[in-house]
């Protein structure tokens, strides 16, 4: 069964130090991954995607992410975090052999960057 | 284009009510699909659509929801009888098939329920 896991709820950071949220992921053939970030009251606004190609993805608002397919990883990195960047991320991943796309979600970590 | 939007944003209705959501997709995206969020936890798929076609349910879709798609633009998730533990946040998301760009999902800004 594919699954995802977040394994932080909260992460703090102080403002214009590096971030890292992380992810581990289950599928059982290859992976399209994504992260997400949602705002309060929101509804869920894209930041990246890996679908193929060079391990390091580069996404909205200076967000990366690095797979890394041995440790099953997906991690969401900043070298210089906002207070703006304070919301709720989620890890998503899709099987690429599941033709219809649906995304199974981690639980979410809530990021709070302090002035 | 306005993305994906979603009708009514807040609902408050007695157990045992019926209730309507809408989604109205982006414009030419063909695949629709809807989520349920509590709180504390990541969307769960519900179900989705390529055009009109309900291609697959979740098991968390019991026969009280029923989604609909008819002329492949908008849908509508009903939840008949309602129950309590229906409660929470309903969101639609959009893609467009074949494109190595449209993988990834747009949502919309969710219809959040209260059973009472």
């Amino acid at each position: 069964a594919q699954s995802v896991a977040q394994p932080e709820d909260q992460v703090n950071v102080a403002e214009g130090n590096p971030l890292t949220v992380k992810c581990t992921y289950s599928v059982s053939g290859n992976p399209y991954l994504f992260w997400y970030v949602q705002y309060p009251n929101r509804g869920l606004q894209f930041l990246l995607k890996y679908i193929t190609g060079d391990n390091l993805v580069k996404g909205s608002y200076g967000f990366e992410a690095e797979f890394n397919k041995s440790q099953t990883s997906f991690h969401l990195k900043k070298p210089s975090a906002l207070v703006s960047d304070s919301a709720l991320y989620f890890c998503a991943v899709r099987d690429k052999g599941n033709q219809g796309g649906k995304l199974i979600f981690g639980q979410g970590t809530e990021l709070s960057v302090k002035p | 284009d306005t993305g994906v939007s979603q009708n009514p944003r807040h609902k408050i209705t007695k157990r045992g009510q019926n209730v309507t959501f809408r989604c109205d997709p982006i414009s030419e995206h063909n695949r629709l699909y809807w989520y349920r969020q509590t709180l504390g936890q990541g969307p769960e798929f519900l179900t989705y659509f390529q055009n009109e076609a309900q291609l697959e349910k979740s098991r968390l879709l019991s026969d009280r929801f029923s989604a609909e798609r008819p002329k492949g633009s908008f849908s509508t998730l009903e939840i008949q009888r309602t129950e309590q533990g229906d409660s929470a946040m309903y969101l639609c998301a959009s893609s467009s098939q074949g494109a190595l760009s449209s993988y990834e999902q747009y949502f919309g800004p969710g219809t959040r329920l209260t059973v009472t």
